[in-house]
């Protein structure tokens, strides 16, 4: 069985400054990775993803995350949050068969 | 065209009410979901379509009834709801069935559900 888990429900951060948000998960066999990204009012967008390759993947807009086999992690990160960075982040892990399934969501608030 | 468009984006509507949610996307995708989700809460899974054909069906109530008429449109038909069901009802799709690795969704806007 495959399951995501998202540790921190709720991450302030001040403008400009380093974020992280944690993704955890655990399935016994290969998995592909993802992030979404949820603004307000609106669907999911797909942030990034890890398929397979290099352990480091990047968005356009900044983010970054890495997967760690031994840590089973794949942690979101960005150098400098901006104001329009605030959303509710969705890791989201799928193994076999076409089920994605989804942590329970950070909701990260940058202020000015 | 690389979007999912759902409509009505907001829908109030009564316990014996009859009403449908509708989800267009022409990008050729062959699999359609519908998904809920509750506030600040992950998207649940509902249904699954692969080629015009339902595939999952995610032990919903009856009182959802998925239809897919053709390859680029996924209806939702809703009767005799209740309150908790107030919900953001997601729709996304993906280039074929299997393929969510590669791709991943593409999600709509969803549409705000409140029963009242």
């Amino acid at each position: 069985a495959q399951s995501v888990t998202q540790l921190d429900s709720q991450v302030p951060v001040f403008e400009e400054a380093p974020v992280e948000l944690r993704c955890n998960y655990s399935s016994s066999v290969s998995v592909y990775l993802f992030w979404y990204v949820q603004y307000p009012n609106q669907g999911l967008q797909l942030l990034l993803k890890y398929l397979s390759g290099s352990t480091l993947v990047e968005s356009i807009n900044g983010f970054e995350a890495e997967f760690n086999k031994s840590q089973t992690s794949f942690h979101l990160r960005k150098p400098s949050v901006h104001i329009s960075d605030t959303a509710e982040y969705f890791c989201a892990v799928r193994a076999t068969g076409n089920q994605f399934y989804f942590g329970t969501g950070t909701s990260l608030t940058v202020i000015p | 065209d690389t979007e999912v468009t759902q409509t009505p984006k907001h829908l109030v509507m009564g316990m014996t009410n009859k009403k449908s949610l509708k989800c267009e996307q022409h990008m050729g995708h062959r699999a359609m979901y519908w998904y809920k989700q509750k506030a600040k809460k992950p998207p649940e899974l509902m249904f699954v379509y692969s080629y015009e054909k339902l595939s999952i069906n995610e032990s919903v109530p009856s009182r959802f009834s998925p239809e897919c008429p053709n390859s680029s449109l996924l209806n939702l038909h809703l009767h005799a709801l209740q309150p908790e069901d107030s919900a953001l009802y997601l729709c996304a799709s993906s280039q074929t069935p299997g393929t969510e690795a590669n791709y991943g969704y593409t999600f709509g806007s969803g549409t705000r559900l409140t029963v009242v």
